[in-house]
Parts: structure tokens; sequence; C-alpha cells
């Protein structure tokens, strides 16, 4: 078992939807978790950084964390073409950011 | 540029040679990670130096990889005797701890090995 599972995608979703990205992890020790977004041939970008149970919003970016069920998501609301890209999920076992571990990543095309 | 720096940003190497990459993370950051990313890949993470002490390395890391950051500042990753499986992207981060735990990445060094 993987330690952060994500669907490979592609999710495509229609300009203006919302674009749902999911994670799971296996490391109940894990305190901290994060979105990062990828462009093709760059390197990674955080988006969201979060730590306790709920939703923490950021413009148009939710993140929905849930330690019991050990499940991380992303919402994307009015997803633009320009958030097409593969977007990482990332766990952490302290609230240091000590030797995360990331998803394999899910690729979002968003069309025009 | 005030971002992560890394060098070189492509290196193509023959089987059995040494490779050496050099980062240099933001400046006051005082955390630099190292991560391997391959294609269709998450980044694989390598090693992690808080100021000039090496925490933690992975167990997936063979003895050819060696990493340093002398002084705390910047840091090298040296592969001995590379094989084609060492054919990836070699990321560098840098944090600030403890305020701060977002990871800010370089721009990768590419690594082909024939």
């Amino acid at each position: 078992q993987k330690e952060v599972e994500q669907n490979s995608g592609p999710l495509s979703v229609p300009e203006g939807a919302i674009a749902s990205l999911n994670c799971t992890y296996s490391d109940r020790g894990s305190q901290s978790f994060f979105w990062y977004r990828q462009y093709s041939g760059k390197s990674p970008e955080l988006i969201m950084s979060i730590y306790s149970n709920g939703d923490k919003e950021d413009g148009r970016f939710t993140a929905q964390l849930n330690k019991a069920s050990q499940y991380v998501s992303l919402l994307i609301r009015d997803s633009q073409p320009s958030d097409s890209a593969t977007y990482l999920c990332a766990g952490s076992p302290n609230t240091g950011g000590f030797k995360t571990i990331f998803g394999a990543g899910t690729r979002l095309f968003v069309k025009a | 540029d005030t971002g992560v720096s890394q060098n070189p940003r492509h290196k193509i190497t023959k089987r059995g040679q040494n490779v050496t990459f050099r980062c240099d993370p933001i400046s006051e950051h005082n955390r630099l990670y190292w991560y391997r990313q391959t294609l269709g890949q998450g980044p694989e993470f390598l090693t992690y130096f808080q100021n000039e002490a090496q925490l933690e390395k992975s167990r997936l890391l063979s003895d050819r990889f060696s990493a340093e950051r002398p002084k705390g500042s910047f840091s090298t990753l040296e592969i001995q005797r590379t094989e084609q499986g060492d054919s990836a992207m070699y990321l560098c981060a840098s944090s600030f701890a403890p305020s701060t735990d977002t990871q800010y990445f370089g721009p990768g060094t590419r690594l082909t090995v024939l």
C-alpha cells in the first residue's frame, strides 16, 4: 500500500465547474497535509496546507481534511483552463514539514 | 532572483560516471530537502537537512548517493557509479522552520544516464 494515494486521472472538467481531487494516506501519524500544483516540465508549487480536521478556504481553493477517515481533498471552484496541471497531495509526520511524502498526482484538464 | 536555484539544469552522463548537483536555497531558509521525481510519479523524498545537519536519509537511497550541506548554506548531491535507473529529475526544496513549513522548490536538475 502506498503511503499517499491519489487517482492518477486524468480528471476532465468544463471551464467554470468545480474540480474535486481526492487523496488518502496510510500513516495515522501524519499531521500536516499539502496540495501542490505542478505544471508540465515545472517544479511543484504549494497551493494549500491543512493541519486540522475540517475545511480551509483560500480563494477558489478549499482543502478538506478528515483524519478519522485518513482522507484529504481539494476543491477548485470556477475552474479555469490555467488550472490544468498535475495536483500532488502530500503528508508529513509533524507540523515542521519534515520528510514530506507525496502521492503520484492527479492530472486535471479544464476544458474551455 | 531570490528563489531556490539548482545547477546544472540538465546533465547527461554515461553509466558508471559520477555526477554532482548543487542546490542554493532561499538565503534565510534553514531546512533543505532533496527529492527525486520520475515521469508520472510524485517527488520521492531522498534526504533532509536542518542547517548543516543531515537529519534523515531515505532507506531507498543506496550508498551511491551522498549529500552534504557545509556551513548550512548550499547543498550538493553526489551520485557515484551512475546507473540508467538513476535517470530522473532531482528536485531541491527549502523552508524556514519553525515559522513555516512551506517548501519552495527549485527548477530541478534533469539527469539522463546513457
